[in-house]
């Protein structure tokens, strides 16, 4: 199984400030990668997917990049409603996920 | 707007079965590959199965192969999952998950989610 290993477990940013998420895969999967930022008790949102490409509606504060095994999300100014947990989604195999970041309020 | 809306969870006893569904609504259903993915504390994210636009391909995660069956009605735009022999570790939120792909392929990665239904295996 193709394993993604997402740092740092927890991420203390303050409002405004530049949030930088890690994903490492165990394997390469080239660009097949997807980001999605979760709320307590929602489902899901899709973010990024293609490793760097903007999902429909998705500001442009989060960008992404990355290819292989090392990939990035960056939020350049963090709003208030971005304080979530964050997933990265291989889908190069049978899809696997990451163990999330959480972004918190410092 | 696209809506998944799942039903169906519940308390379930180890060894018993039970049925999902997923009714979608606001886009075309029957040009869509959907999934289930699950969410447990324990395990994180999980996908579990996906059915391709027609019912014609159907594929299971290793750890629910010969236990659940994905099905769907695109008659009624509904999903389901049959999930049988239940085990305290298939505990978890399970979630239908539309793919991305709108022409009638799977990409395996989602672009809509329903809100989940809770499943609980205890005795």
């Amino acid at each position: 199984e193709l394993v993604l290993t997402q740092s740092p477990a927890t991420l203390s940013v303050s409002p405004g400030e530049r949030a930088t998420l890690s994903c490492r895969a165990s394997q390469r999967v080239s660009n097949i990668l997807a980001w999605y930022q979760q709320k307590p008790g929602q489902a899901p949102r899709l973010l990024i997917y293609g490793a760097s490409t903007r999902a429909t509606g998705i500001p442009p504060r989060f960008s992404a990049s990355g290819s292989g095994t090392e990939f990035t999300l960056t939020i350049s100014s963090l709003q208030s409603e971005d304080f979530a947990v964050y997933y990265c989604q291989q889908y190069n195999d049978w899809p696997t996920f990451g163990g999330g970041t959480k972004v918190e309020i410092k | 707007q696209v809506q998944l809306v799942e039903s169906g969870g519940g308390v379930v006893q180890p060894g018993r079965s039970l049925r999902l569904s997923c009714a979608a609504s606001g886009f075309t259903f029957s040009s869509y590959g959907i999934h289930w993915v699950r969410q447990s504390p324990g395990k994180g994210l999980e996908w579990v199965a996906v059915i391709w636009f027609d019912g014609s391909n159907k594929y299971y995660a290793d750890s629910v192969k010969g236990r659940f069956t994905i099905s769907r009605d695109n008659s009624k735009n509904t999903l389901f999952l049959q999930m049988n022999s239940l085990r305290a570790e298939d505990t978890a939120v399970y979630y239908c998950a539309r793919d991305w792909d709108e022409n009638r392929r799977v990409s395996y990665f989602f672009d809509f989610w329903g809100q989940g239904t809770l499943v609980t295996v205890s005795s």
